[in-house]
């Protein structure tokens, strides 16, 4: 099983530039979430998503959208990239008892 | 301030060491989880831990609960090489399961 996959690996976009972060599971898993990590501020909550087309906001929600139209499928977009969203995110999903991670995309914004 | 907090944020032993991180929460624990990281991967999830006084081992490492203190210790005996990496607790706060609020990690290097 593939689990969870995020691409890209890797992404340096330009101030105001928008681009999609892709996340997909094959785990059939209703709940999926995204983080962010910053240094010294461990991983925080951008999104979640408890099963397809639901959605809601979590603790740094401002400057992202996310969509849930399927179960595997959790996107996250940002709209106008600004460089304090230069970060490492990390898509995860779970069926209640413990979580999945993705392997990362990290994102420098310039 | 951090509603979990991790202790140390970053620890250095020499291989065959033991040693402990801790993660301590300012509000009710529903459940505990340990994961590990290592640079520019994902997380790996280690052990959950539920109920008070509850103790988990898993080889060489051993995560217990106490949930009247909201507190939950990783301990590592003998620690190698492979041991190295950031350990990050994750607890769910607010009730549901499925929501976790991450520490901030605690850095573990290992010298051979």
């Amino acid at each position: 099983n593939a689990g969870v996959t995020q691409t890209p690996k890797f992404q340096v976009l330009k101030t105001g530039q928008s681009m999609t972060l892709q996340c997909a599971q094959d785990m059939n898993h209703e709940y999926m979430s995204w983080y962010r990590q910053d240094p010294g501020m461990g991983l925080r909550l951008i999104h979640y998503s408890v099963g397809a087309g639901i959605t809601d906001q979590g603790e740094v929600p401002n400057g992202y959208n996310v969509s849930r139209s399927t179960t595997e499928d959790f996107p996250l977009r940002l709209l106008s990239a600004a460089p304090s969203q230069t970060s490492v995110y990390f898509c995860a999903s779970t069926s209640g008892y413990g979580y999945t991670f993705g392997s990362g995309t990290r994102l420098t914004v310039v | 301030s951090q509603e979990l907090e991790q202790s140390p944020q970053s620890l250095i032993v020499q291989e065959g060491k033991n040693l402990t991180i801790n993660c301590t929460s300012s509000k009710t624990l529903y459940g505990l989880y340990w994961y590990k990281q290592k640079y520019g991967e994902g997380l790996i999830f280690l052990m959950m831990l539920q109920k008070g006084g509850e103790e988990k081992s898993h080889e060489k490492i051993t995560a217990k609960l106490d949930e009247k203190k909201q507190q939950s210790s990783l301990h590592i005996t003998a620690s190698q090489p492979s041991h190295a990496g950031i350990y990050l607790c994750g607890a769910a706060l607010g009730g549901s399961a499925r929501q976790l609020t991450f520490g901030s990690g605690t850095q573990l290097t290992v010298l051979p």
